[in-house]
């Protein structure tokens, strides 16, 4: 059981450079989220997907784009990469429908932009 | 509004007690509360209920006081496996889908 799996693990981005971070949960949960932490500090949320079909903003969404492909996976998108969105991006999921928002979360992206 | 956490760090050292607060300004519905080794995801540890009962894990546990919103860890007899970031994260609501993270706590248990 694979849980939340996130690629890439490392990613050196140039300002300006776009990319795509994927996360994928074999979990069969409704709910999945996009975090960045940056050194020192909490979780900071960019995204969420309520349910396929369904994303909204959360704290920190300027500079990201994402999509909820289909109820397992659910990308980011940095369309032009700046050197304030050097992060670890983690990814979680969650089955709200428990009434319990606990979330699992994928191994994290480091990525460092230049 | 993300909850706020205190302390920013404990040092301790083996058996040893510590307890971890988190507050919010906002009414809740749900803390959860989460344990970061470094370079790793963080992983759950327990969730409170508003309207719960107060939540155990070998010996760590947890409280949640909805009037003040404030929710405490407590781990007691610390091991060095304790060592790590506990975060807790808050829900104003069980439809509300964003949950909010303090800045965390570091916990260093030492031998």
């Amino acid at each position: 059981n694979a849980g939340v799996t996130q690629t890439p693990k490392f990613q050196v981005l140039k300002t300006g450079q776009s990319m795509t971070l994927q996360c994928a949960q074999d979990m069969n949960h409704n709910s999945m989220y996009w975090y960045r932490q940056d050194p020192g500090m909490g979780l900071r949320l960019i995204y969420y997907s309520a349910s396929e079909g369904t994303t909204d903003k959360g704290e920190v969404p300027n500079g990201y784009n994402v999509s909820r492909l289909n109820k397992r996976e659910f990308s980011l998108r940095l369309e032009s990469a700046a050197p304030s969105q050097t992060s670890v991006y983690f990814c979680a999921s969650s089955n709200r429908a428990t009434g319990a928002n606990v979330l699992t979360f994928g191994a994290g992206s480091r990525l460092t932009v230049l | 509004q993300q909850p706020v956490q205190s302390p920013q760090a404990v040092i301790l050292r083996e058996g040893e007690d510590a307890v971890i607060n988190c507050s919010s300004s906002k009414a809740l519905y749900s803390v959860h509360w989460y344990r970061q080794k470094h370079g790793e995801a963080p992983v759950f540890l327990m969730i409170l209920l508003k309207g719960g009962e107060q939540k155990g894990h070998e010996k760590i546990s947890a409280s949640f006081n909805e009037k003040k919103q404030q929710s405490s860890l407590y781990l007691t007899a610390s091991q060095l496996s304790y060592s790590g970031t506990y975060f807790c994260g808050t829900d104003p609501n069980t439809n509300a889908g964003k949950s909010t993270f303090g800045d965390g706590t570091t916990l260093t248990v030492k031998p």
